[in-house]
């Protein structure tokens, strides 16, 4: 049962350009969500949240949005950049058994120079 | 801050061999550890919780005996995979909270790349 689902495997996008990366989730009681964004052999780096009291969350270049009444959140990337290529994963998780947080698949963007 | 230190980053062991796993939080104390494995082109998937000074918690489905877990103090987890086989190659990562509670992010090492022949 995959509660939380990134239905594109892969995206490419033009420098400069925005990238959209989607995320759907299942579990009415997740309530935190998260993404991180990860190099091949390397461990997933945390790159921005957002609780479900917000609708968005800006840090810098990368814009979260959430859409509770659809399940639906994505990560916005604002000027892309060729070092944003990476896999990026959602991720979420209930306050009522915060520990476990639970990703989805991964989308791997492509910034083309 | 907030570093999550993991060894080694690539073991290759024989079948039927054991294999441990280092995961130190470095720069903060963490009484919960969390071990994840990833298979190619797959999420990451919880295994097992690691608490400090007790038992470990396990996802359903995975074998305690087999991935054996210890968190003997507040910086340091450790992750024993028992008498290998092919099968258990894969890439484990682990991670921790520097801030408890539910609305802070969790810190990963950089993994471990398991492959057994």
């Amino acid at each position: 049962d995959q509660q939380v689902k990134q239905n594109s495997p892969s995206l490419s996008v033009q420098e400069g350009r925005i990238s959209i990366l989607n995320c759907d989730y299942t579990n009415s009681m997740f309530d935190y969500f998260l993404w991180y964004k990860k190099y091949p052999a390397e461990g997933p780096t945390f790159l921005i949240s957002i609780s479900s009291i917000k609708d968005k969350n800006e840090d810098g270049r990368f814009t979260v949005f959430l859409n509770k009444s659809a399940k639906h959140l994505s990560l916005h990337i604002v000027p892309s950049q060729p070092g944003d290529s990476a896999v990026y994963f959602c991720a979420a998780t209930a306050k009522e058994g915060y520990q476990k947080v639970t990703f989805g698949t991964g989308t791997k963007l492509q910034v083309i120079p | 801050g907030a570093v999550v230190s993991q060894h080694p980053s690539r073991v290759i062991c024989k079948s039927g061999t054991s294999v441990k796993i280092e995961c130190r939080s470095l720069d903060f104390q963490a009484t919960t550890m969390f071990w994840y494995r990833q298979f190619p082109k797959q999420s990451l998937m919880l295994m097992a919780t690691s608490n400090e000074g007790s038992k470990a918690t396990y996802e359903q489905g995975v074998e305690k005996d087999k991935f054996l877990i210890n968190h003997a103090s507040l910086t340091l987890s450790t992750l024993t995979v028992t008498s290998a086989h092919p099968e258990d190659s894969s890439f484990y990562i682990c991670s921790a909270r520097d801030q408890e509670g539910a609305y802070s992010p969790l810190h990963f090492g950089n993994g471990t790349r398991l492959t057994v022949t």
